[in-house]
C-alpha cells in the first residue's frame, strides 16, 4: 500500500457550503496532483503541484483551489459547493524523476453536494 | 499533443481465458508508459510500467504487458483471468510539461470477467 491518505473518504454537504479535502503523503514526494473522476471512470487532472509553493492548473477548469506550503500536504478547497461539485476526487503524488515514475493514489474521496 | 488512447469501455471475457485491454499512445521521444487498476471505492494502483528494454513487462497480479514501437501500443494482457480481475483498468503515459514531467491518462475500460 502507497503512503498517501485521503481525507474524508465520503462527504455530503449542502450547496454553499465551504470545504477542504485533504491530502497528505509520507513518502518525500515533490509531485502531487489532483484528478477529478467521472461517474463514467474518466480521469481529468484539475491541479498540481511540482513543490512547495508552486501548483498550477490542470486539463480540466475547476473552481477548486489548492495550495501546497508544505511538501507532504496538497489540500482542496471549494469555496461554495455546488450539486455540479459532485464527484470523486483523487490525489497521488510521485518522483517522476529517473526511472521511479509511476503515481501513488490515494482511496479517494467520494463528495455529493445536495 | 501527447495522449493515450483505450478504444475500448468494456471488455468481457470468461474466467480462465485469456484477456487483452487494448491501448495505444501518441507522444515525442520515447514514451514511459504505465497500466493502473482501479477497484470499485478504491483509488488507483499501479499494476506495471515500461521505461526501457524487454518490450514484454510482468507485473503485478499476473498481469503483464507488450510494448509496441511499430503499433505505438502497450496493450495489457493475462494468460487466465480471474473473476477478481473485474475492474475499471487505466493506461497512462508520461508527459513533458513546461514545469516537469506528469502523467496523463487515457479514458479507462472496464473488465468484466464472468465465472
Amino acid at each position: 500500500e502507497a503512503d498517501i491518505y485521503q481525507t474524508p473518504r465520503y462527504l455530503v454537504i449542502g450547496t454553499g457550503k465551504k470545504i477542504t479535502l485533504e491530502c497528505s503523503q509520507t513518502m518525500g514526494h515533490d509531485k502531487m496532483y489532483w484528478y477529478q473522476q467521472d461517474p463514467g471512470m474518466e480521469l481529468h487532472l484539475i491541479h498540481y503541484s511540482y513543490g512547495v509553493n508552486s501548483t498550477e492548473k490542470g486539463d480540466l477548469s475547476s473552481e477548486s483551489t489548492v495550495s501546497r506550503i508544505r511538501t507532504e500536504h496538497f489540500p482542496l478547497t471549494l469555496e461554495s459547493a455546488r450539486p455540479s461539485h459532485t464527484s470523486q476526487y483523487l490525489c497521488a503524488s510521485s518522483g517522476l524523476t529517473g526511472t521511479n515514475t509511476e503515481a501513488f493514489f490515494g482511496q479517494g474521496t467520494r463528495l455529493t453536494v445536495v | 499533443a501527447q495522449s493515450v488512447a483505450q478504444p475500448e469501455d468494456q471488455v468481457n471475457v470468461a474466467e480462465g481465458n485469456p484477456l487483452t485491454v487494448k491501448c495505444t499512445y501518441s507522444v515525442s521521444g520515447n514514451p514511459y508508459l504505465f497500466w493502473y487498476v482501479q477497484y470499485p471505492n478504491r483509488g488507483l494502483q499501479f499494476l506495471l510500467k515500461y521505461i526501457t528494454g524487454d518490450n514484454l513487462v510482468k507485473g503485478s497480479y499476473g498481469f503483464e504487458a507488450e510494448f509496441n514501437k511499430s503499433q505505438t501500443s502497450f496493450h495489457l494482457k493475462k494468460p487466465s483471468a480471474l473473476v477478481s480481475d473485474s475492474a475499471l483498468y487505466f493506461c497512462a503515459v508520461r508527459v513533458t510539461l513546461h514545469a516537469g514531467n506528469m502523467l496523463t491518462f487515457g479514458g479507462g475500460t472496464r473488465l468484466m470477467v464472468k465465472p
